[in-house]
């Protein structure tokens, strides 16, 4: 099993709609969770960390199940301009390292 | 403004020369890292610093090297040992290891 997991993608949705990102990883001791957007051929900008307690932020809500080892990020009401790639990135609490996902695509479609 | 800075934005090189890549910060921030990224790939981790005067390998950091003389800068030199050098480099930075990571916008290079 990888380390950080993502739902392949590519998402195609029409404006308006709601979305909803995974993110499984596989250490059970890793302690920070993030989600970065990333617009193409530019760098990864931090959008969220994400909380035990699950977080909000406008439109997007990111929540942390550790059960499952797994962290979601949910973007309502989708715009144009939320067309991205959406990478999630985990640390690790005994070396601090920090492993991204390959990334999901997302296209939010007029 | 405060930022991370990279350049050049583009570098062409040839095969078997060496190539530094530049990055600053005026964050103060203490920790610094440098990171590739191949198409359709995530971020892979190749050294960081922790603290002015120290630095670590990461995952991939064969055919690199780097230096942290001073708090502001973190150069990596990509050597003609890296076998595949082309891809886009990206340098973040951090308070401490354990803080939020900001990245730079990155260097593309491209090894003809």
């Amino acid at each position: 099993r990888k380390e950080v997991e993502q739902d392949p993608g590519p998402f195609n949705v029409p404006e308006g709609a709601t979305v909803a990102f995974n993110c499984t990883y596989s250490n059970s001791a890793s302690q920070s969770f993030f989600w970065y957007r990333q617009d193409c051929r530019k760098e990864p900008k931090l959008l969220m960390s994400v909380y035990s307690s699950g977080n909000e932020d406008g439109r997007f809500t990111a929540q942390l199940n550790r059960a499952s080892q797994y962290i979601s990020l949910l973007i309502r009401d989708s715009k144009l301009s939320d067309s991205a790639t959406y990478l999630c990135a985990v640390r690790d609490g005994s070396n601090y390292k920090l492993t991204f996902g390959k990334g999901t695509l997302l296209t939010v479609n007029p | 403004d405060g930022g991370i800075t990279q350049s050049p934005k583009y570098l062409f090189r040839k095969e078997g020369q060496n190539v530094t890549l530049s990055c600053e910060q005026n964050l103060n921030h203490d920790a610094m890292y440098w990171y590739r990224q191949d198409p359709g790939q995530g971020l892979r981790l190749i050294y960081y610093s922790q603290i002015v005067n120290d630095f670590q390998k990461g995952d991939i950091a064969e055919g690199y090297s780097v230096s942290r003389e001073k708090k502001e800068s973190f150069p990596l030199t990509v050597t003609s040992a890296q076998k595949n050098p082309t891809a886009f480099y990206l340098c973040a930075s951090s308070l401490g290891l354990a803080d939020e990571q900001f990245f730079g916008p990155g260097t593309r290079l491209t090894v003809l």
